[in-house]
């Protein structure tokens, strides 16, 4: 099974607001990461957890803050967005961290802010 | 700066019409090469995995070969169903980065 969950399917949210996406896998994996995608561009990296642990932070404003519980859930806290930041947010999952091995993406989660 | 390439940036084809799909990189050291296929609005779905020159992966109407410059995937006789975009990733050893390409948007017409 390769599956990565990721709730809700869609969130609309103001910019007062304060909102959660969360992200589980049962692969296993030791890596998770957190994506923003814009229509029609690739990917673009935010976080990276390796072993639970904050490994990379891709400059990404205070305004998102990552949180790995386990070794199967990762969430992203959301507060004071702006309308920019509106795009498909995905979360990823590998084996081990530092090895070159594939990703594995969950449907993501549409975020509208208004 | 690594540097991921895709083209074209978009490709109708029809069922049947064999074509391929290329992706060119200039990075400092490949350590992995990954094919995904995403749909509209859905999450990317994990192809094909290369690790060196040489190497190929087939799956069903899909196969994806490696140089050292670039990488193509083939698809033989499309299916309307073949329809999406097409992205393709490197990593370069900078832990676990993934740097993709804009990628290859793809309609399959009957």
């Amino acid at each position: 099974d390769t599956e990565v969950t990721q709730t809700p399917k869609h969130l609309v949210m103001g910019m007062t607001n304060k909102k959660s996406l969360k992200c589980e896998q049962h692969m296993g994996h030791r890596a998770m990461y957190w994506y923003k995608q814009k229509a029609k561009k690739p990917p673009e990296l935010m976080f990276v957890y390796s072993y639970e642990k904050l490994s990379i932070n891709e400059s990404v404003p205070s305004r998102f803050s990552p949180e790995c519980p386990n070794s199967s859930l990762l969430n992203l806290h959301l507060h004071a967005l702006q309308p920019e930041d509106s795009a498909l947010y995905l979360c990823a999952s590998s084996q081990a961290p530092k090895r070159a091995d594939e990703q594995y993406f969950g449907p993501g989660t549409r975020l509208t802010v208004t | 700066e690594d540097q991921v390439t895709q083209s074209p940036e978009a490709l109708r084809l029809q069922e049947g019409e064999s074509s391929s799909l290329n992706c060119s990189y200039t990075v400092s050291g490949l350590r992995g090469l990954f094919w995904y296929r995403q749909d509209p609005g859905k999450g990317p779905e994990f192809l094909f995995t290369l690790y060196s020159a040489g190497e190929e992966k087939e799956k069903e109407r899909l196969k994806a070969t490696l140089t050292k410059k670039e990488s193509f995937l083939h698809i033989t006789a499309p299916k309307p169903e073949d329809s999406a975009t097409y992205l393709c990733a490197v990593d370069t050893g900078t832990a676990s980065k993934l740097t993709f390409g804009t990628g290859t948007r793809l309609q399959v017409t009957l």
